[in-house]
């Protein structure tokens, strides 16, 4: 069985950096073709990618984000970070890790991020 | 970057309708496309991969055609459960970008 949950802080103030955490189950992301990517959905909008890792250390982000960006992956504990620097309060929404191989198959639950003085 | 649309915004069906959803790219993207449904307050659910490849577990009244720019998801005899939000994704490399949504209403 495969799972992913996201875990990290609830509430920001402006500025501050974003550090969420992916950990995941059931499968290794050293297997050939896997990948884990970040989305968000802000409250009542559309989904939103950001940034993929792939097995082979390959990272994909958003342009338009790509210079607050950071995905990292840690296999022996089957974890993925992303961090995001200078969180403004357009950033608040809800932060999803999902695994890859033909189109993102699993998910996790997802985290809402707040962003409020 | 490869922007993505979708039409209609919403609609209304009733059950045992038959409805298409357009997702459109803005350069051709081979058959990199895939559909997911959002239930209100649940993480999006993969229905079909790589155009026309419906996801183990997912219902056969899902299908998914289309190539290059042009794509179409039908769901055939809406159930009550089929009222969601949905979603086109492209994967065609190097970046991943994901359609506005078609929201799918009661009549």
């Amino acid at each position: 069985q495969i799972t992913l949950k996201e875990s990290g802080p609830t509430l920001l103030k402006p500025t501050q950096t974003l550090t969420l955490t992916c950990t995941f189950s059931g499968f290794s992301l050293t297997t050939a073709g896997v990948g884990v990517g970040w989305i968000r959905q802000p409250p009542g909008e559309a989904l939103e990618w950001l940034a993929l890792i792939y097995w082979n250390d390959d990272e994909r982000y958003i342009p338009s984000l790509e210079s607050r960006l950071t995905i990292t992956k840690d296999t022996s504990k089957n974890q993925v970070v992303l961090t995001m620097s200078n969180m403004a309060p357009e950033d608040s929404a809800t932060y999803y890790c999902a695994r890859t191989m033909r189109g993102f198959d699993h998910w996790g639950q997802g985290a809402l991020v707040t962003v409020s003085s | 970057d490869i922007q993505m649309t979708q039409s209609p915004s919403s609609l209304s069906a009733s059950v045992g309708d038959r409805v298409t959803i357009t997702c459109r790219a803005s350069q051709s993207i081979n058959i990199y496309l895939n559909w997911y449904q959002q239930r209100p307050g649940k993480a999006p659910n993969l229905l079909i991969f790589a155009s026309s490849n419906l996801q183990s577990g997912v219902p056969s009244r899902f299908s998914g055609s289309g190539s290059g720019t042009d794509f179409t998801l039908t769901i055939s005899n809406l159930q009550p459960e089929d009222f969601a939000t949905y979603y086109c994704q492209q994967s065609y490399r190097p970046t991943i970008t994901f359609g506005p949504g078609t929201r799918v209403e009661f009549k």
